[in-house]
């Protein structure tokens, strides 16, 4: 069974950093592109960022562009997001979803879920 | 950027009606590149559709999805009472990915 979990979200200061962890089982890890979603309260869901089975490559919306990065540990199973220069607009609950294939040039949906870890930032 | 445009936002039926999603594109999705998500309060969201039409694994024949270009639909042939929840689409055939901002289906 595909397992995805979340961990890493809290409460953090504009201009702050925090790094997001989520580790996957029940499939064989490197294969398979890897994805941080959020959702604002009251909001539909955003993507924002994706990354390779491989590694090599990676792509982020504009919003993020810059301040978050995105890596994975395929030995370990786990992958990153590390934002930095937070701003109150990054409160969300941030999801790690698992891609249905290793890239397909960056054009891919989730194909399981995890659920989620709460990031909020505020004074 | 594509904008997809769902509705209704909130859909109030009863168990054993019919449900119809829509998702509309501000511009047309390439290659049928459409899913649908099924998500539950303090859930995982659930993957039901990809390419516009094909179930994924494990999802009940009674979701069925359909369209392309610029218009799709979610269509819940009998309501249990395990499919009330929030419903959104996903574009994937650009290179920035969106989503609706969602339908609520809720047990009238």
């Amino acid at each position: 069974e595909v397992q995805i979990l979340e961990s890493g979200g809290g409460l953090v200061q504009p201009g702050g950093s925090l790094r997001l962890s989520c580790v996957a089982s029940g499939f064989t890890f490197s294969k398979y592109a890897m994805i941080w979603v959020r959702q604002a309260p009251g909001k539909g869901p955003e993507w924002v960022s994706g990354i390779s089975g491989s590694g090599y490559a990676a792509d982020y919306a504009d919003s993020v562009k810059g301040r978050f990065t995105i890596s994975r540990d395929n030995s370990k199973n786990t992958l990153y997001l590390q934002m930095n220069s937070l701003r109150a607009e990054d409160t969300a609950v941030y999801y790690c979803g698992k891609g249905h294939q290793e890239w397909n040039s960056g054009y891919y949906y989730m194909d399981v879920w995890g659920t989620g870890t709460t990031v909020t930032v505020s004074s | 950027e594509i904008v997809l445009t769902q509705s209704p936002g909130t859909l109030s039926l009863s168990p054993g009606e019919r449900a119809t999603l829509s998702c509309r594109a501000s511009q047309s999705v390439s290659s049928s590149s459409l899913a649908w998500y099924q998500h539950k309060p303090g859930q995982a969201p659930r993957l039901l559709i990809y390419g516009a039409s094909t179930r994924a694994t494990g999802i009940p024949d009674r979701f069925s999805g359909s369209g392309s270009g610029t218009d799709f639909t979610l269509t819940i042939s009998r309501l249990g009472p395990e499919d009330f929840a929030v419903y959104y689409c996903q574009q994937y055939g650009s290179s920035v990915k969106t989503f609706g901002q969602g339908t609520k289906l809720e047990i009238k």
